[in-house]
């Protein structure tokens, strides 16, 4: 079965403090992973595709990789305002758009 | 620009009463979809509309009912909705339906009361 885990569930970091969360899949022939990070009561906001195991892409404090069974979001020295949820979602097989969500990792970082 | 807006922000509406939520985008995207969001939970997939045609209804109910004007604009037509149908609405677009990221409006909140 196709399905996307995140882990951990919630993160609590000081100002600073890296850390990196993990989302891990299993699908059949991955058409792209990608991450978001949503702020409560707003929409997803898109931060990157990953295509192939080995890729990685960086803006600013964040850096994603990409290996044949998870991907990891790394934060470096995390400031408060990147407190939030992160989504990681893969596309179906079926290639129709639809996307399957891990249940998202909760970020919270004090100051 | 990858702006995608979402109208109204906010919706209360009754059990008897008929509403719509309207999305817009403007980057030629040929692919546009409709997500339900409850707290503390992933979007749900609704509906998918590609070039204008309706592509995947992820067995909704009826209550819900999709329309796509044009390319850029997208409805979600409700009548005597359920307070379970309360939650956070999502209008998405993507290039096409292949391996491209979707972009997300801000959502509208819903409330039946």
């Amino acid at each position: 079965e196709d399905q996307v885990t995140q882990s951990p569930e919630a993160l609590r970091l000081q100002e600073g403090e890296s850390s990196s969360l993990n989302c891990s899949y299993t699908v059949s022939g991955l058409r792209g992973l990608f991450w978001y990070r949503q702020d409560p009561g707003k929409g997803p906001e898109f931060l990157f595709t990953l295509y192939s195991a080995g890729e990685e892409k960086e803006k600013e404090r964040l850096k994603a990789t990409l290996t044949k069974k998870e991907s990891f979001l790394h934060i470096t020295a995390p400031k408060p305002e990147d407190s939030a949820t992160y989504l990681c979602a893969v596309q179906a097989p079926s290639n129709t758009g639809k996307l399957i969500f891990g249940q998202g990792t909760t970020l919270q970082v004090k100051p | 620009d990858t702006e995608v807006t979402q109208t109204p922000k906010h919706l209360v509406m009754g059990m008897t009463n008929k509403k719509s939520l309207k999305c817009e985008q403007h980057m030629g995207h040929r692919a546009m979809y409709w997500y339900k969001q409850k707290a503390k939970k992933p979007p749900e997939l609704m509906f998918v509309y590609s070039y204008e045609k309706l592509s995947i209804n992820e067995s909704v109910p009826s209550r819900f009912s999709p329309e796509c004007p044009n390319s850029s604009l997208l409805n979600l037509h409700l009548h005597a909705l359920q307070p379970e149908d309360s939650a956070l609405y999502l209008c998405a677009s993507s290039q096409d339906t292949g391996s491209y990221e979707q972009y997300f409006g801000p959502g509208t909140r819903l409330t039946v009361t």
